[in-house]
Order: C-alpha cells, then sequence, then structure tokens
C-alpha cells in the first residue's frame, strides 16, 4: 500500500512565524501535491511539483512556499504565519489516475 | 462560475436507502472524473475514476458520467452507517506536467442513520 506521511497531525503556531509542513511519500512517485481543505470550499490546490527542484503554483499560492529537494519529500513553508492561513493542509502524491492522500495536517494559527 | 461545482447537501439518509451525490463541471477539456471519500480527521481515498461516459460499477457504488451535460453523479446502493463520510468529486486533465492536478468539488457530508 502506498503510504503518503506528514509530519504532524495538529500544529498551533504564532502570526509571523515560519512554518514548515513536511510530507513523506514511500512509492517514488514523481507527481507531489499541497493542498488545503476549508467547509465549504472544497480542496483546493497550493503548489505541486512534477519531479525533484520542479514546482508550479497552484490556485492559492500566496503566502506559501516549497521544496522538493529528494523525490520522497516534498515541504510546504509558510513564510510568515498569518490567521487566515489556519486550515486543514493535505499532501498528495500522484501516479496513475490515483491521488493519495496523507491523514492531513490540521493548523491553527493565532 | 467555480469549475466544478458540487451540491453541498448536507444529506442525512435512512439506513438502506439509495444515495444520490452530484457535481457539475464547466470544462470540456477535462478528461477523468473521480470520487473521493473523506472519513472525519482523515485524508480522501479514492472510489472510483473513470474516463469516459456511461457508468462504472464496484460493489454498492455507481459512478455515472455525462460529458454531453458536463454532469457526473454518485450512486450508493444500500446505504450503510459506515459510509457516513464527505464525498468529493475530482476532475483532472491526463498526461503532462498537470497530470495529478485535480479540481475538487465543495463536497458533500453525508449521514446515514440507522
Amino acid at each position: 500500500d502506498v503510504k503518503v506521511t506528514q509530519s504532524s497531525r495538529y500544529l498551533v503556531k504564532r502570526t509571523g512565524e515560519k512554518v514548515f509542513l513536511e510530507c513523506v511519500q514511500d512509492m517514488d512517485h514523481e507527481n507531489m501535491f499541497w493542498y488545503r481543505q476549508d467547509p465549504g470550499l472544497g480542496l483546493r490546490l497550493i503548489y505541486f511539483s512534477y519531479d525533484v527542484k520542479m514546482k508550479e503554483k497552484g490556485d492559492i499560492p500566496e503566502g506559501y512556499s516549497v521544496s522538493r529537494e529528494k523525490k520522497e519529500r516534498f515541504s510546504l513553508i509558510l513564510e510568515s504565519a498569518s490567521t487566515n492561513q489556519t486550515s486543514m493542509y493535505l499532501c498528495a502524491s500522484f501516479d496513475t489516475e490515483k491521488l493519495f492522500f496523507g491523514s492531513g495536517t490540521q493548523l491553527s494559527v493565532l | 462560475q467555480k469549475e466544478v461545482e458540487q451540491d453541498p447537501g448536507p444529506l442525512s439518509v435512512p439506513e438502506g436507502a439509495i444515495v444520490s451525490l452530484n457535481c457539475t463541471y464547466s470544462n470540456s477539456a477535462f478528461q477523468y472524473f473521480m470520487w473521493y471519500r473523506q472519513y472525519s480527521r482523515k485524508g480522501p481515498e479514492l472510489l472510483m475514476y473513470t474516463y469516459s461516459s456511461g457508468n462504472k460499477e464496484d460493489g454498492r457504488f455507481t459512478a455515472q458520467v455525462d460529458k454531453s451535460s458536463k454532469y457526473i453523479s454518485l450512486f450508493i446502493r444500500d446505504s450503510q452507517p459506515s459510509d457516513s463520510a464527505t464525498y468529493l468529486c475530482a476532475i483532472g486533465h491526463a498526461g503532462g506536467t498537470s497530470y495529478g492536478k485535480l479540481t475538487f468539488g465543495q463536497g458533500t457530508i453525508l449521514t446515514v442513520h440507522p
């Protein structure tokens, strides 16, 4: 079974802090994604990567950056956390029509 | 107009009912269609996917796609309390570097009560 692991289940941060969300997949997938999920808005794509060191903006990249130094690891960075970035963050990897999601990180920015 | 619109619900049905979940989309270039199920405090998991118009069955679940109307549906027969979850439709393009870049509906919360 494919495993996508997100490093933290819950995080509480202060406004202005730099926040790192880590994601690791164990199936050698090339494409990886970061989504955020908010009630009534569904999943919205923040960034994705189709190869090491390659990244593309999704629909809502403002306030975020990403890093992919190794194929299995895709990190989401909040440069200066703000309260409107309080959300559920979901990482996913993709192979043959299927997106495999991690369990998510519930981030609260106070 | 959003690219994918999903009936928001929530839906509450008795055990054994037939459930119908629906989405419409605006971009005829979309090529494949998926349904994900998400239990509380979990990530979404793939239920079904299809490329073509028509019906696809998997046990109690049937996915239906009508490309001419840009309409997709998920039917659940003999619904069970364990089907209680959020259901998300997702649509994407095949091929290229955007492969896997899905557009999701807002999700429908389904509760099946005994």
